[in-house]
């Protein structure tokens, strides 16, 4: 069964640095999300991709986080500067249309642990 | 914005007993998804209602969607130890879906 992969499993980080966080979605996938869940919590919405461009995007998402699909697989999360309370799993996840009519089909997640 | 509530926020039962979440959104919803997560794991779609007043059946689960497509559940008949983990409901809108805050289910066999 097609899978989205996540790279890494766990990034460990100081306060300040960039983190890049890596994933390839599902080959015919359109569209791409992140999501991130911060340990015991509900799984929160950071940003929607399409066409190469962000559909919609959570009052999380903000100028700290950049999202980008350099090439026809990968699918990158890039937070700046980071922060303890960014220590949380990160999800990304595909789907073959908007989510209207399938569900997403999530990766393994990225735990990122800020230090 | 859009908000999806969900509950409980934990259920403990005995094994074969059967286990209901609830789940509601502010605002009128053009689908609901469920999904599952198991301890340490990821979320793993389970299905998708889109239809007023849908009813759809997985083995021992079935999933309803209210007529005025603001609510859902999910219930779980005789569960199984292998039904642990944490459900989901999540509202779609636009280019999004919003997850509600997650049912945590315990069974003790």
């Amino acid at each position: 069964e097609p899978e989205v992969t996540q790279t890494p499993s766990h990034q460990v980080t100081q306060m300040g640095q960039e983190v890049i966080l890596r994933c390839v979605p599902i080959s015919n996938h359109l569209y791409f999300y992140w999501y991130r869940q911060i340990l015991g919590q509900k799984v929160e919405f950071l940003v929607s991709f399409y066409n190469n461009e962000i559909s919609e995007k959570s009052e999380i998402f903000d100028d700290q986080f950049s999202v980008e699909r350099p090439d026809g697989s990968n699918f990158t999360l890039k937070i700046r500067s980071t922060k303890l309370e960014d220590s949380a799993m990160y999800f990304c996840a595909s789907s073959e249309t908007s989510g209207m009519n399938y569900g997403y089909t999530f990766g393994s997640g990225t735990r990122l642990t800020v230090v | 914005g859009q908000q999806v509530m969900q509950i409980p926020q934990y259920q403990h039962v005995q094994e074969g007993e059967d286990f209901t979440t609830y789940c509601n959104s502010s605002t009128t919803l053009s689908n609901i998804q469920w999904y599952k997560q198991r301890p340490g794991g990821h979320p793993v779609f389970l299905i998708q209602l889109v239809k007023s007043g849908e009813v759809k059946k997985q083995k021992r689960l079935t999933f309803q969607f209210g007529e005025a497509k603001k609510n859902s559940s999910l219930h779980i008949t005789a569960t199984q130890t292998t039904d642990v983990g944490t459900y989901f409901c999540a509202g779609a809108g636009g280019f999004k879906t919003i997850f509600g805050a997650g049912t945590r289910l315990f069974v003790k066999a």
